[in-house]
């Protein structure tokens, strides 16, 4: 079945440094999807890229869908404490979503 | 705006209780998932339903029940609980299923069997 991996698992950083998060799914997508969970918290959606090859910018924020649909990658520009939480990508394939494991984000103020 | 509502917040149950999660949403959605949060794993999807009146298994459904009661209410039952169902519960809904409709999560359900 449809199988989306996500690395790196952990990543602690400073408060200023980029933080990159990879997602990687083993079929081709129609969409992708990306949540953050704050510790304690739910997971709350961020944004979906539905093209090849689509960048999209939330401020700080830069989604990637790779171009053959099947890659996606989140990257933070000078993080931020309220950067903190973990990071999902959602593969969407025929019809369900799947979600990869997350990237837990820590940063040291 | 409530959104997606889950009872209780918290649980504590013995081996072999059964119980029931509630999961209720306000926006009018058709579709609802069940999904268990476990370290290292993810987000698996338990059960879900599509529209009302239908329920189909996810990823890790042994072990549990679901009963699409309305449009509005989504449950999940535990027959037999057992300790390797010891996990975070969380209730999604979306607008319609698949067709790249984000999902909206409950505040969860931290569920401890001893």
């Amino acid at each position: 079945g449809q199988q989306v991996m996500q690395i790196p698992q952990y990543q602690h950083v400073q408060e200023g440094e980029d933080f990159t998060t990879y997602c990687n799914s083993s079929t081709t997508l129609s969409n992708i999807q990306w949540y953050k969970q704050r510790p304690g918290g739910h997971p709350v959606f961020l944004i979906q890229l539905v093209k090849s090859g689509e960048v999209k910018k939330q401020k700080r924020l830069t989604f990637q869908f790779g171009e053959a649909k099947k890659n996606s990658s989140l990257h933070i520009t000078a993080t931020q404490t309220t950067d903190v939480g973990t990071y999902f990508c959602a593969g969407q394939g025929a019809q369900k979503l799947v979600f990869g494991q997350g990237t837990r984000l820590t940063i040291n103020p | 705006n409530a959104g997606v509502t889950q009872t209780p917040k918290f649980q504590v149950l013995k081996t072999g209780q059964s119980m029931t999660l509630q999961c209720a949403q306000d926006m009018n959605h058709n579709s609802m998932y069940w999904y268990r949060q476990d370290p290292g794993m993810g987000l698996r999807l338990i059960y879900y339903s599509a529209s009302e009146g239908t329920t189909d298994k996810g990823e890790v459904p042994n072990g549990y029940n679901v009963s699409r009661l309305n449009k509005r209410e989504f449950s999940l039952r535990l027959e037999s609980a057992a300790p390797s169902q010891t996990s975070v519960y969380f209730c999604a809904s979306s607008t319609i299923w698949g067709d790249q409709q984000p999902q909206h999560f409950g505040d969860g359900t931290r569920l401890s069997i001893l």
